[in-house]
C-alpha cells in the first residue's frame, strides 16, 4: 500500500516562502513508473495542478504556467520523498494543498496526501 | 490549456436515483479523463480513470463514459455515502486541469 504524508507550516506571510514535504511509503521516489504531483484547492481557484516530478534516467520537472516563475520542486531520494518550494507568496496563495502521486498510462492519482491547509497572512 | 467544464455545478437528488454528471473538454482529449470524489475535508478519491474504467474497490454502481471532448459520469442508483463533491480531471495534456466540480446534495 503506498501511503503519502505531508508536513509542513500552515501560517506563512506574505512574500516568504511556502515550503512542504510529502514523505512516500510503499513505492520509490526514482520509481520510473510514477509522478510525484503537487495540487492545491481553494474557493475562488479550485483545483489547480501546480506540478510534478519524476524520474526517468534523469530527473524532470513541469511546473503550471501560473506558478512557474515562483516554483521549485526537490525530490530527496535518501529520505524517499519530495517537496515544493513556492516563494513570494501572497495572500492568493492560500489553500489547501496536496500531493499525490500519478501511475499508469493515464495518469489519474492515487493516493494523495492528506492535505496541509496553508494561510498567507501577516 | 485545456479548459474542463462539468454541469450541473450542483444537483440534489434523493437515495435511490440515478445521476448524471457531464464534463466536457475545450479540445478533444482522447479518453484521458478521470473522475475523482470528494467530501468535506479530505482528498479526492479517484473513482474512474481512462474515461470508463472502474478503480478498484469503487462500486459498480459508479460508471464513467465518453471520449474526444464529451463524458459523463452515472451514478445507477445514489446511496446515502455518495453525497459528495464529484470533479473531472483531463491528463491529455499539462498543464494537467480539473473541471469547476458538481455537489450532490440531498433532496
Amino acid at each position: 500500500q503506498i501511503l503519502l504524508q505531508q508536513s509542513g507550516p500552515g501560517l506563512v506571510k506574505p512574500s516568504q516562502t511556502l515550503s512542504l514535504t510529502c514523505a512516500i511509503s510503499g513505492d520509490s521516489v526514482s520509481s520510473n513508473s510514477a509522478t510525484w504531483n503537487w495540487i492545491r484547492q481553494s474557493p475562488s481557484r479550485g483545483l489547480e495542478w501546480l506540478g510534478r516530478t519524476y524520474y526517468k534516467s534523469k530527473w524532470f520537472n513541469e511546473y503550471a504556467g501560473s506558478v512557474r516563475s515562483r516554483i521549485t520542486f526537490n525530490p530527496d531520494t535518501s529520505k524517499n520523498q519530495f517537496s515544493l518550494q513556492l516563494n513570494s507568496v501572497t495572500p492568493e496563495d492560500s489553500a489547501v494543498y496536496y500531493c499525490a502521486r500519478a501511475g499508469g498510462w493515464y495518469d489519474w492519482f492515487d493516493p494523495w496526501g492528506q492535505g496541509t491547509l496553508v494561510t498567507v497572512s501577516s | 490549456d485545456i479548459q474542463m467544464t462539468q454541469s450541473p455545478s450542483s444537483l440534489s437528488a434523493s437515495v435511490g436515483d440515478r445521476v448524471i454528471i457531464t464534463c466536457r473538454a475545450s479540445q478533444s482529449i482522447s479518453t484521458y479523463l478521470n473522475w475523482y470524489q470528494q467530501k468535506p475535508g479530505k482528498a479526492p478519491k479517484v473513482l474512474i480513470y481512462a474515461a470508463f474504467s472502474l478503480q478498484s474497490g469503487v462500486p459498480s454502481r459508479f460508471s464513467g463514459s465518453g471520449s474526444g471532448t464529451d463524458f459523463t459520469l452515472t451514478i445507477s442508483s445514489l446511496q446515502p455515502e455518495d453525497f459528495a463533491t464529484y470533479y473531472c480531471q483531463q491528463t491529455y495534456g499539462t498543464p494537467l486541469t480539473f473541471g469547476g466540480g458538481t455537489k450532490v446534495e440531498i433532496k
